[in-house]
């Protein structure tokens, strides 16, 4: 069974710091591996996803986040935090085999931005 | 456009009564999903279908019942079993593949009063 732990439920940094979103995960077989952003009161976007092409993956907003097996980790990162940032962020894993197209998620971690 | 649409936003229950949440796509996906929402505990799968006509049970299903008899919809019932059914609802839907994004709606926010 895949599981994924999101360390830290509440992350607050100043605009124009780095952000630095954990997530760890746990996956009998080569894991798929999703970064959703919530704003309050709706649906979940995509930000970016791994799917094994490159370890190393770029989304929507200056968001990257990088695979790293030897560390079962698949941390959220951008450089310089904007205001508009602010929201939950959940880290999801998707295992193949009869699996496919279940997502597990994370707890969620919220990003707080101040000025 | 094309989009998951959810309604109501907001839904108010008395204790004891069934309640259905109602979810339609017009993306053409294959795949439905029903997730719950509450604070600090991420989201969790209720139910999914990957064709009409057909569904599973997720995570949580105790509670809950669903039905697929059109690719565009797929409600949710939130039943008098349900024993703390207050929660976010979110549906989203994708064609299945595996990687592919899941697609969300805005959700229906469910109170039991």
């Amino acid at each position: 069974a895949q599981s994924v732990t999101q360390l830290g439920s509440h992350v607050s940094v100043s605009e124009g710091a780095l952000v630095l979103l954990r997530c760890n995960y746990s996956s009998s077989v080569p894991p798929y591996l999703f970064w959703y952003v919530q704003y309050p009161n709706q649906g979940l976007q995509l930000l970016l996803k791994y799917t094994s092409a490159a370890t190393l993956v770029k989304g929507i907003n200056g968001f990257e986040a990088e695979f790293k097996k030897s560390e079962t980790s698949f941390h959220l990162t951008k450089p310089s935090a904007h205001m508009s940032d602010a929201a939950e962020y959940f880290c999801a894993v998707e295992a193949g085999g009869t699996s496919y197209g279940k997502l597990t998620f994370g707890q969620g971690t919220i990003l707080t931005v101040h000025p | 456009d094309g989009g998951i649409t959810q309604s109501p936003k907001y839904l108010f229950r008395k204790e004891g009564q069934n309640v259905t949440l109602s979810c339609e796509q017009n993306l053409n996906h294959d795949a439905m999903y029903w997730y719950r929402q509450d604070p600090g505990q991420g989201l969790r799968l209720i139910y999914y279908s990957q064709i009409v006509n057909d569904f599973q049970k997720g995570d949580i299903a105790e509670g809950y019942s669903v039905s697929r008899e059109k690719k565009e919809s797929f409600p949710l019932t939130v039943t008098s079993a349900q024993k703390n059914p207050t929660a976010f609802y979110l549906c989203a839907s994708s064609t299945g593949r595996i990687t592919d994004t899941q697609y969300f709606g805005p959700g229906t926010r469910l109170t039991v009063l």
